[in-house]
């Protein structure tokens, strides 16, 4: 198996709290990515790095922000958190962006 | 932008059925193509690849081939098993950044 970690992998905050979730990867991979999967949405991409310091935004983005400062780790983070940000969040990590993408547990985030 | 459009589930099927889950894109350039199956409570794995047109992917018996005059990439499997039941993802992936449909649920019956 791919070494992704994500944490924490599950988690319950309040409306309006800053929230930061990790994805951790030991394979060296350039290119790291957040999703969103939501009922009937499939998987949205939030945000993805292409390496460090190297982030752009995915199709939902509004609300969230990432950081990368090693090759290693990508940060996802919910600045001040609403109820449609009620989801399950997934890392996936790539060499080169064309290849297989390798996905980590998930993430599930309830905001109450 | 570029964009992937599955059939809507769920699809329910008899084992050893014929299975296709129909799949088209929109993209700038020529996307390498994916599918992607996740079982319950676990994250995605990829199913299969193509990376240039007229490309065949398979793997475990499900086939799908890069067609760039239709945009599609419809994923088909010739005798299905009740463990195929699982969530199916099409995507594409141009310039690093990786997208995917909504998904389709299937589910076979013994």
């Amino acid at each position: 198996d791919a070494g992704i970690t994500q944490s924490p992998r599950h988690k319950v905050t309040e409306t309006g709290t800053p929230v930061t979730l990790r994805c951790h990867q030991t394979e060296n991979h350039r290119y790291m990515y957040w999703y969103r999967q939501d009922p009937g949405h499939g998987l949205r991409l939030i945000h993805y790095s292409y390496g460090v310091k190297d982030t752009d935004k995915g199709e939902v983005s509004d609300g969230y922000s990432v950081s990368r400062s090693k090759t290693e780790d990508f940060l996802l983070t919910l600045e001040s958190a609403t109820s449609s940000q009620t989801s399950v969040y997934f890392c996936a990590i790539s060499d080169t962006g064309n290849t297989e993408a390798f996905f980590g547990q998930g993430t599930r985030l309830t905001v109450v | 932008g570029n964009s992937v459009t599955q059939m809507e589930g769920p699809v329910t099927l008899s084992e050893e059925a014929f299975l296709t889950i129909n799949c088209t894109y929109t993209a700038t350039g020529y996307p390498s193509l994916f599918w992607y199956v996740q079982y319950p409570g676990e994250g995605l794995q990829l199913l299969l690849k193509a990376t240039k047109a007229d490309d065949k992917g398979s793997n475990k018996g499900f086939e799908a081939t890069y067609r760039k005059e239709t945009t599609s990439f419809h994923l088909e499997k010739g005798s299905v098993q009740v463990s195929d039941s699982a969530v199916y993802f099409c995507a594409l992936s141009w310039g690093g950044k990786l997208i995917f449909g909504q998904g389709t649920e299937l589910s076979v019956k013994p």
